[in-house]
């Protein structure tokens, strides 16, 4: 079964710094999607970024971007100068290629100091 | 676009009593709907996942029983909780795909269901 880890359960950064939450994931599977998700105080999630596994090239949204290293099982998100707004709870998930299910690690809460 | 509502976003009921949830998809056919379950600080459970005219397929240690899930149309799908007790007092959250959308799924605002 495929496993998602967040080994970090709180992270603060400074506004206007630059932030990078950890994951990492187990599949033996070789095609996959992985996610970023985020979870501020209104529990409304929302989609933060996307990567497909046969993709080298890592995704970017605009101050968001991730560094994907699949040999390593690792999918970490970097948040460029932070926003008040951007404190959340972050989720990373992931989901086969043609699977349903959407597995999410623990989370990481994410403070944003002014 | 792509916006996912929920109904109520919070209920309180007696224990013992059932209480249903609507998730309804505004503007687009969600072919396929989720329900999680998530309890507070903890991450989301998937609990069933329910494709339109068809029986949910419910995640191993959820009691299907219980948990009743009817995707009766491309916009709605119903949780409903039969006799409800206070541990299943949690945050209940709904998300829905569609055919056109199959990599990403569009998540509700979330209920918070609390039983006494």
């Amino acid at each position: 079964a495929q496993t998602v880890t967040q080994s970090q359960p709180e992270m603060s950064v400074q506004e206007a710094e630059t932030v990078t939450l950890s994951c990492t994931y187990d599949t033996s599977e070789s095609d996959y999607y992985l996610f970023w998700y985020k979870q501020p105080p209104s529990r409304q999630m929302i989609l933060v970024i996307r990567q497909e596994a046969y993709k080298q090239q890592n995704a970017t949204e605009n101050r968001f971007s991730v560094n994907f290293q699949k040999a390593a099982k690792s999918f970490s998100l970097k948040i460029s100068d932070s926003q008040l707004g951007d404190a959340a709870m972050y989720f990373c998930a992931y989901r086969r290629e043609y699977g349903n299910k959407l597995v999410f690690g623990a989370g990481t809460i994410l403070r944003v100091k002014s | 676009g792509a916006v996912v509502s929920q109904h109520p976003s919070w209920v309180i009921c007696k224990s013992g009593t059932s209480v249903k949830i609507e998730c309804r998809s505004l503007d687009f056919q969600a072919t396929t709907m989720f329900w999680y379950r998530q309890f507070p600080k903890q991450s989301l459970m998937l609990m069933a996942t329910s494709n339109e005219g068809s029986k949910a397929t419910y995640e191993q240690g959820v009691e299907k029983d219980k948990f009743l899930i009817n995707h009766a149309s491309l916009t709605l799908s119903t949780l409903t909780v039969t006799s409800a007790h206070p541990e299943d007092s949690s945050f209940y959250i709904c998300s829905a795909r569609s055919y056109r959308s199959y990599n990403e799924q569009f998540f509700g605002p979330g209920t918070r269901l609390t039983v006494l």
